[in-house]
């Protein structure tokens, strides 16, 4: 199995730009997690999915930020306008929901706003 | 919210010893779970607790949970370098497939 996919590994834009960051769950999964890291706040849990049904948002910090899952093998994060306070490791992970929640996470999206 | 709390938040062991990392609960633990992640990664998974007096093992790591003290124990015996990285706990919320994570525990290996 390749994993969870998230693209892309490093992003860099400027204040007021749109951006876009992109999960591919594993095959299967019907959990889809967005999570953010800083050294600050460290793993915090943005929103996460069941079944493509936003389930939990309420990690999402404000309304600039939203996320989406079309279908169930791929989910957007998009951040409209980004801010520098955005500038993050943004992670997806997935899990299958059966008994335990082990959850399965991608490399990461390394987010900096200048 | 339930909120966990590790110690120490970092850690700095010589080649070869041992070493233990805590996580401690505001709220009974239901289930507990253990990641490793290393810079510039994502979190690997290392072990799942849910019992009380449940322990695990995987190679040189080892986990405990004293549910009674809302408590986890991460132990690795004869570090090696291959070990360093941040470890980090998270507890699911019964009945909720989330889990809430601890700030890690960052660990490096002196040769």
């Amino acid at each position: 199995d390749a994993g969870v996919i998230q693209s892309p590994r490093h992003e860099v834009t400027e204040m007021g730009q749109e951006v876009t960051l992109r999960c591919k769950p594993i095959s299967g999964h019907d959990y889809l997690f967005w999570y953010r890291q800083t050294m600050m706040r460290g793993l915090e849990l943005l929103i996460y999915f069941n079944n493509n049904v936003p389930i939990d948002d309420s990690g999402m910090p404000e309304d600039r930020f939203s996320a989406k899952m079309p279908n169930a093998s791929f989910s957007t994060l998009k951040i409209q306008p980004s801010e520098p306070r955005d500038s993050a490791v943004y992670f997806c992970a997935s899990s299958s929901g059966q008994g335990t929640y082990e959850q399965y996470f991608g490399p990461g999206t390394r987010l900096t706003v200048t | 919210s339930q909120e966990l709390e590790q110690s120490p938040q970092s850690l700095i062991v010589q080649e070869g010893k041992n070493l233990t990392i805590n996580c401690t609960s505001s709220k009974t633990l239901y289930g507990l779970y253990w990641y490793k992640q290393k810079y510039g990664e994502g979190l690997i998974f290392l072990m799942m607790l849910q019992k009380g007096g449940e322990e695990k093992s995987h190679e040189k790591i080892t986990a405990k949970l004293d549910e009674k003290k809302q408590q986890s124990s991460l132990h690795i015996t004869a570090s090696q370098p291959s070990h360093a990285g941040i470890y980090l706990c998270g507890a699911d919320n019964r009945g909720a497939q989330k889990l809430v994570f601890g700030q890690g525990t960052r660990l490096t290996i002196n040769p």
